[in-house]
């Protein structure tokens, strides 16, 4: 099983709410991370979680917070979200979690990714 | 900061022909990845390549991997339709942290 599910697919938010972005893979990754994706561009790397703890945070703005309750499971908390943060948002998966001794340990497999709008 | 650029940035062709993209750095990766995109998913991993001047095959996709592990391609024999997409070349050059290229936007005309 290569999947990486998604939840929820489509998510309209005002600039107040709280909502969230749910992930999870049953492939038995160490290593779990958030894209930001914009029309377009190629996806851009917002935060990895090695064995269940955050190691990369590419200094993004904290109305973004993520959380990864175990091994199988990344979510994303939004708060106070601004339009400009409306993209396709997308988790991965890979079965390196440590400094990358596994020749090809990066490969990552992506969800179908939450499209967020921010109204 | 390691950088992938793609050529072409994007390519409209008739079905049947053949094309090739570009990812081109001046670092050095340990793996690189070749990955389609189609509008409104996530990409999907189509090859990993690790040892400079790997060939690998992939039905009428071929890629290749430099010598010196610094550049990529990827060919396509005989375009069809269902080859349109976003085509992204992915480098791993350490700790984690993956580099994304620019992308190769594929249009394939029946």
């Amino acid at each position: 099983d290569t999947e990486v599910t998604q939840t929820p697919k489509h998510l309209v938010m005002g600039m107040t709410n709280k909502k969230s972005l749910k992930c999870e893979q049953h492939m038995g990754h160490r290593a779990m991370y958030w894209y930001k994706q914009k029309a377009k561009k190629p996806p851009e790397l917002m935060f990895v979680y090695s064995y269940e703890k955050l190691s990369i945070n590419e200094s993004v703005p904290s109305r973004f917070s993520p959380e990864c309750p175990n091994s199988s499971l990344l979510n994303l908390h939004l708060h106070a979200l601004q339009p400009e943060d409306s993209a396709l948002y997308l988790c991965a998966s890979s079965q390196e979690g440590g400094t990358g001794s596994i020749l090809g340990g990066y490969e990552q497999y992506f969800g179908p990714g939450t499209r967020l709008t921010v109204t | 900061t390691q950088l992938l650029e793609q050529s072409p940035q994007f390519l409209s062709i008739q079905e049947g022909e053949n094309l090739t993209v570009y990812c081109n750095s001046s670092s050095v990766f340990s793996s690189l990845q070749w990955y389609r995109q189609e509008p409104g998913e996530g990409p999907v991993l189509l090859v990993t390549v690790v040892t400079g001047g790997e060939v690998k095959k992939l039905k009428r996709l071929t890629f290749q991997f430099g010598d010196a592990r610094k550049d990529s391609s990827l060919h396509i024999t005989a375009a069809q339709p269902g080859d349109t997409g976003l085509y992204l070349c992915a480098g791993s050059g350490g700790y984690q942290k993956v580099t994304f290229g620019t992308g190769t936007k594929l249009q394939v005309i029946p």
